[in-house]
């Protein structure tokens, strides 16, 4: 069981190249986020996506554009990258477990460096 | 979103118990409180969730004080593994209206040999 899976994991881009996240979950999970982690900070939410075909912005969504292609799959672009867009990058799923709760299952994370 | 406050660190000894302790005192009565850990150069984990009751895991303990201010997280036995940040998240019932999990800084767990 693969849980959370994201491509690639390191990436270095020049300022203005453009370039997409990938990730796949195969827990039969409905809704997917991606977050970013600064250095030293908490993960912010970019992105997310409650069920297939639906799609709304997080605390921090400028820059990006996301797209759900299926259940399977949340994608993260970035259509014209700049040096504040460094980061590392974390897609989740999530189902409802015990009495309604929410649980996240993250991915090993994507680290970007924008040159 | 209920704020919380967290120790910036924490030291332990390997194979003592861990009491990581957190302030939500803004929490609703809808809120849970979850804990997810973040080991390094990974991303975060579940480690356990409760909304009134203490609650057991094969991973942690947790407590939760009765008016549901606060909260700790128990670890009975640290490993060297458990070296990690830990963030306390209130979080609405189904997720709420947007279903993610807003991060705080965390408690960093370091523990010593």
């Amino acid at each position: 069981n693969a849980g959370v899976t994201q491509t690639p994991k390191f990436q270095v881009l020049k300022t203005g190249q453009s370039m997409t996240l990938q990730c796949a979950q195969d827990m039969n999970h409905n809704s997917m986020y991606w977050y970013r982690q600064d250095p030293g900070m908490g993960l912010r939410l970019i992105y997310y996506s409650a069920s297939e075909g639906t799609t709304d912005k997080g605390e921090v969504p400028n820059g990006y554009n996301v797209s759900r292609l299926n259940k399977r799959e949340f994608s993260l672009r970035l259509e014209s990258a700049a040096p504040s867009q460094t980061s590392v990058y974390f897609c989740a799923s999530s189902e409802i477990v015990r009495e309604g709760a929410n649980v996240l299952t993250f991915g090993a994370g994507s680290r970007l460096t924008v040159l | 979103d209920a704020k919380t406050t967290q120790p910036n660190s924490m030291e332990s000894n390997e194979e003592e118990p861990v009491h990581l302790p957190c302030n939500h005192s803004t929490i609703s009565g809808t809120d849970y409180i979850h804990w997810y850990r973040q080991l390094p150069s990974q991303g975060p984990e579940y480690v356990i969730h409760g909304l009134t009751s203490n609650v057991n895991n094969r991973m942690a303990s947790l407590a939760i004080a009765e008016d549901r201010k606060s909260s700790t997280l128990i670890l009975h036995r640290a490993t060297l593994r458990d070296a990690a940040v830990y963030y306390c998240i209130p979080r609405p019932i189904y997720g709420g209206s947007q279903g993610n999990l807003i991060f705080g800084k965390g408690t960093k767990l370091s523990v010593k040999p």
